[in-house]
């Protein structure tokens, strides 16, 4: 069970978006509609901001998007704002009964 | 509204046996449509799943297949709460330890809904 890849880092303006991709295979995140996005700040516990690939839980801002090609998932954030810089994880249903996590990606907001 | 907590010792010996509880509140753990789990991540690093357990019938449990020789989920109906044990501990083991709601569809979990605040655990000689 391999963690699933993210990049280290993403930066970007004021107002911009960013894509944060990740990337995994047939066996995790092509082979299921189970993929889940997570938020974290330093010293906090994760937030749960997308799940099934592409749905928000109520109460997440509209800014967060989830989709999905083939084995790469990605993890939207339009108008971008400074309270969006945190740490982003994917997770993705490995089969088996089993969850990976993706490296985490940090997002900073220049 | 639901909430999770963590607790347990914060420093132990290497070979010792760290041993977490989670205390749900706001709800009971005995629901058929989520799993509970156990998530880490060690200083500076990224989250790796534990496990989790399905609470509602015989307390079915799933592993990560690198920490299986050595954890153990269980539940306490009584107290609401669900526990990690994770034996023979190295300083690789050192992290803040989170418990969280899994929701799932129909056998699948679909992710982590609901977090503890995490605990730190120190593993030192």
């Amino acid at each position: 069970q391999s963690a699933l890849t993210q990049p280290a880092s993403v930066s970007g303006s004021p107002g911009q978006s960013i894509t944060i991709s990740c990337t995994g295979g047939r066996r995790d995140v092509g082979g299921y509609n189970f993929v889940s996005w997570y938020q974290q700040y330093p010293g906090k516990a994760p937030k749960f901001i997308i799940y099934q690939d592409n749905n928000r839980p109520s109460g997440v801002s509209n800014r967060f998007s989830g989709s999905k090609s083939g084995n790469t998932a990605s993890l939207t954030i339009s108008g971008l704002r400074a309270e969006d810089e945190a740490d982003y994880y994917c997770c993705s249903y490995a089969g088996s009964g089993t969850l990976v996590f993706g490296g985490g990606t940090k997002l900073t907001v220049l | 509204q639901m909430q999770l907590q963590e607790s347990g010792p914060g420093l132990l010996k290497p070979s010792q046996t760290l041993s977490l509880s989670c205390t749900v509140s706001g709800g009971p753990i005995t629901s058929d449509t989520v799993y509970w789990s156990w998530i880490r991540q060690r200083p500076g690093k990224g989250l790796e799943w534990i496990g989790y357990i399905y609470t509602y019938f015989s307390g079915k449990m799933y592993y990560n297949p690198s920490l299986q020789s050595r954890v153990t989920i269980s539940m306490d109906k009584s107290k609401n709460q669900f526990s990690l044990k994770m034996n023979s501990v190295t300083a690789a083991d050192t992290a803040i330890y989170f418990c969280a709601r899994t929701p799932r569809v129909i056998t699948t979990p679909t992710g982590f809904d609901m977090w503890g605040p995490g605990s730190m655990v120190t593993v030192s000689s």
